[in-house]
């Protein structure tokens, strides 16, 4: 049972475009959303997270957007760049479960 | 201050072969995990510990086992490697539950043929 979905697979913009990241999960004890950003070769950093108290979370050019109601979160990359090119991987975690569930990745590419 | 180290970077086995694998981190995080990267299937959780001397089962545990003697070092054992664990290693580690970002390190490829 994947208890946490991610979509597109594989995503194609523009460069200045924004890149859209969708995730639903099914477990509402999840109370800990991290997106992961991973480049080839390396391991995957923290890029953004939000817990599900608020709506949205801005950093720079990049937003997580949350829907409680709808177990619904997504990212948004604003004015995509050909840096922004990696692997990006949302997460869900629950108090005292000691682990994470990672979404199967989609893999963003930005064309200049 | 290096993060989370993971040892060798790269192994090739043959089938029934066995090795471990490395994690070391330097944070004083209580929590490691070890994770399998496969194309298309995202991070999946192999086992993971939340404190020094303790193990659990992730979502992909069999053929692998773990062990976390000290806090700092969490290891990944294949006793009869098979093709099937071709895959990339993923260590990582956070400061404890809840809301932490878990901090990974740089991986190792490791090919059974």
């Amino acid at each position: 049972q994947q208890q946490v979905k991610q979509s597109p697979q594989s995503l194609i913009v523009q460069k200045g475009g924004i890149s859209i990241i969708n995730c639903a999960y099914e477990n509402t004890a999840f109370d800990y959303f991290p997106w992961y950003q991973q480049f080839p070769g390396k391991g995957p950093a923290l890029l953004i997270a939000i817990r599900p108290d608020v709506s949205e979370k801005k950093e720079g050019r990049f937003t997580i957007s949350f829907n409680k109601s709808a177990k619904q979160f997504s990212l948004h990359i604003m004015d995509s760049q050909p840096g922004d090119s990696a692997t990006y991987f949302c997460a869900a975690r629950r108090a005292n479960a000691g682990k994470s569930t990672f979404g199967d990745g989609t893999t963003l590419t930005v064309k200049p | 201050n290096a993060g989370v180290t993971q040892t060798p970077k790269f192994r090739v086995l043959k089938t029934g072969q066995s090795m471990t694998l490395l994690c070391a981190q330097d944070m004083n995080h209580e929590y490691m995990y070890w994770y399998r990267q496969d194309p298309g299937m995202g991070l999946r959780l192999i086992h993971y510990s939340v404190g020094e001397g303790t193990t659990a089962k992730g979502e992909v545990p069999d053929g692998y086992n773990v062990s976390r003697l000290k806090k700092q070092n969490f290891l990944l054992g294949l006793e009869s490697a098979a093709p099937s664990q071709t895959s990339v290693y993923f260590c990582a580690s956070s400061y404890r539950d809840g809301a932490y970002e878990q901090y990974f390190g740089p991986g190792t490829r490791l090919t059974v043929t």
